[in-house]
């Protein structure tokens, strides 16, 4: 299996500051044949469905405001918020889907400071 | 517009069998390939396994043993069956569009307790 791994846990950030969290996968997702990184993003609010939010490791889900970005290649990405806002409060996952079984990373819970 | 509803029941006595069903509207549901998904309270995603364009089916090695998706395309659903179930079974169940999971039900809670 392929192991997804989110850093932080948690991170506290000012509203309107930026906000970065890491997704370090075991093996590489990344497809040679098309050059695509089998990677997505997603925010989690309470008592809801995940919302994606990145797919393809730096394309935007259509109607995801443009403060959210997604960079990274093979192994190490990145979900950036360029400026936080208080609907951002949730919990963040990143996810391969270049593999069975599909895997998720543990969660990044973003709060504001 | 692609929806997704979960269903079933939110009681299950351990030892026994989970049974849940997905309804895919908007879409064909032999067209895509469709995954479930669940999420233990305050824990984070288990990938449980996927029904392939109602063709075959992948499950998590972690779960293998017990789980058995199925199709019934004269109504556009899959179905989800876990058999042996324990406390740690319990979590809010999830379908969701496979690959990227880009459309998903709105979970449904499912509690193993006597």
């Amino acid at each position: 299996d392929i192991v997804m791994t989110q850093s932080p846990d948690s991170l506290a950030v000012s509203l309107g500051e930026r906000t970065t969290i890491n997704c370090k996968s075991s093996q590489t997702v990344l497809n040679n044949a098309n050059n695509k990184n089998y990677l997505a993003w997603y925010q989690q609010k309470p008592g809801q469905p995940p919302r994606l939010l990145i797919y393809w490791a730096s394309s935007r889900e259509s109607g995801v405001p443009d403060r959210f970005s997604g960079s990274g290649s093979g192994t190490d990405f990145t979900l950036t918020i360029s400026s936080l806002q208080a609907d951002d409060v949730a919990v963040y996952y990143c996810q391969q889907y270049y593999t069975i079984p599909r895997t998720f990373g543990q969660g990044t819970r973003v709060e504001i400071k | 517009q692609v929806q997704l509803q979960e269903s079933g029941p939110g009681l299950v006595k351990p030892s026994e069998t989970l049974s849940l069903t997905c309804t895919v509207s908007g879409v064909s549901i032999s067209s895509s390939s469709w995954s479930w998904i669940r999420q233990p309270p305050g824990k984070g995603l288990e990938w449980i396994g996927r029904l392939y364009y109602s063709k075959s089916t992948n499950y998590n090695p972690s779960l293998n043993s017990r789980v058995a998706i199925s199709v019934d395309t004269s109504k556009n659903q899959f179905s989800l069956k876990l058999s042996s179930v324990t406390a740690a079974d319990t979590a809010v169940y999830f379908c969701a569009r496979d690959g990227y999971f880009d459309i998903w039900g709105r979970g449904t809670q499912v509690t193993v307790s006597s």
